[in-house]
Parts: structure tokens; C-alpha cells; sequence
């Protein structure tokens, strides 16, 4: 079993819908968890990030961890075809670790 | 925001080059220091790892001797590729993150496209 499980996708909405990613994950010691967004031929931009269990929202973006199932979502509200990319999960324990990804989920929002 | 700025974005080289790509930091000090490779449509791939001042820690299978890498203040990280050879050619993406762990994110430049002929 793989550190981080992501399904890749694609995934195709249209606009306006709510999006739902989620990525589970095996390491009960991860505490950090992360969503990058990626367009093409471009670097990981950070959109959330949390620490342990919880939501966090962020205008039309809202983070869900749940440590006790080891699954964690990221929601889009009202999706634009600017959303369309691909979006990675990662996440890490404490102390000086490096990141552990999921593969990624492609996204497109259709106008 | 935290940004990273890596440069150059695209090189196109012939066999048997060593090639230069440099990662800064220009807001924040980078105490850490990442570099990945990405292939197409897959997840980004850890090559190493570099502490400023210290050696890298290179993942397994990746080949110390054959990427260089050299973090030689707390804002600038290079990453050569020596005598690339068409196999090397990829997208490469580093990553920096303030501080030696804890309640920080890690911010990503946005990648050099190394094609080796």
C-alpha cells in the first residue's frame, strides 16, 4: 500500500459545480497536510494548508482533515474553468521531513 | 506570498553539457531546500534534500555524483546536472521551506524544462 493514495483522475465538472478531492493515507504520524494546485509546465502552488484534524476554509476553497479515518478533502465552490489543473495532496510528520505526494487528480471545469 | 524563483525556466543542450539551474528564495530565508523530478503526467519525484551549509541527502537511486547540488546560503540552492545525457531530460522543480520543520509549508519554484539532444 502506497503512503498517500490520490485517484488521478480526470476528473471533468462544469462550471459553477463543487468539487470534491480527497487523498487518504497510511502514516498515522503525518500531521501537516497540504493541497498544491499545478497548471501545466508549472510549478506546485500552495492553495491550504493545516495542521492535525479539522476544516479550514479560504474564499472559495476548504480543507478537511480527518486523522482518525486518515483521509483528508479539498472542496471547490462555485469552480471556474481557471480551476482546471492538477491537484496534489501532500503531506508530512514532524521535524525537518520532506513532503510525501499523491499523484495528483486532474481537474477540468468545462465552461 | 513566499516566493521561489528558479532560472533558467527552459534549456535545450547538447549530450554530454552540465547544466546549471538555480533555485532562490526571495522573500523568506530557506533553511531547507528540495529538488524534484517530475515526468510527464506523474507526481513530482524527490532527488535530494539540502540543509544550508550542510551536504545534500540524496533519495535512493538518485546518483550524487551525476546531480550536484550545493546550498551555499540561506536563499540560493543550484542543482548541475553534469554530462547530461538524453535520459536526464525532464522537468525539474525545487522547493524551499523557512525553517528546520515544524508549522512550515513548502513553496515550489515553477521548474526548468532540461532537453538533452
Amino acid at each position: 500500500q502506497k503512503e498517500v493514495e490520490q485517484d488521478p483522475g480526470p476528473l471533468s465538472v462544469p462550471e459553477g459545480a463543487i468539487v470534491s478531492l480527497n487523498c487518504t493515507y497510511s502514516n498515522s504520524a503525518f500531521q501537516y497536510f497540504m493541497w498544491y494546485r499545478q497548471y501545466s509546465r508549472k510549478g506546485p502552488e500552495l492553495l491550504m494548508y493545516t495542521y492535525s484534524s479539522g476544516n479550514k476554509e479560504d474564499g472559495r476553497f476548504t480543507a478537511q482533515v480527518d486523522k482518525s479515518s486518515k483521509y483528508i478533502s479539498l472542496f471547490i465552490r462555485d469552480s471556474q474553468p481557471s480551476d482546471s489543473a492538477t491537484y496534489l495532496c501532500a503531506m508530512r510528520n514532524s521535524g525537518n521531513t520532506p513532503l510525501v505526494f499523491g499523484k495528483g487528480t486532474r481537474l477540468s471545469v468545462i465552461a | 506570498g513566499a516566493v521561489v524563483s528558479q532560472h533558467p525556466s527552459r534549456v535545450i543542450c547538447k549530450s554530454g553539457t552540465s547544466v546549471k539551474i538555480e533555485c532562490r528564495s526571495l522573500d523568506f530565508q530557506a533553511t531547507t531546500m528540495f529538488w524534484y523530478r517530475q515526468f510527464p503526467k506523474q507526481s513530482l519525484m524527490l532527488m535530494a534534500t539540502s540543509n544550508e551549509g550542510s551536504k545534500a541527502t540524496y533519495e535512493q537511486g538518485v546518483e550524487k555524483d551525476k546531480f550536484l547540488i550545493n546550498h551555499a546560503s540561506l536563499t540560493l540552492s543550484t542543482l548541475t546536472v553534469t554530462s547530461a545525457h538524453p535520459e536526464d531530460s525532464s522537468f525539474y522543480i525545487c522547493s524551499a521551506r523557512e525553517g528546520g520543520g515544524g508549522y512550515q509549508p513548502q513553496h515550489f519554484g515553477d521548474g526548468t524544462r532540461l532537453s538533452i539532444l
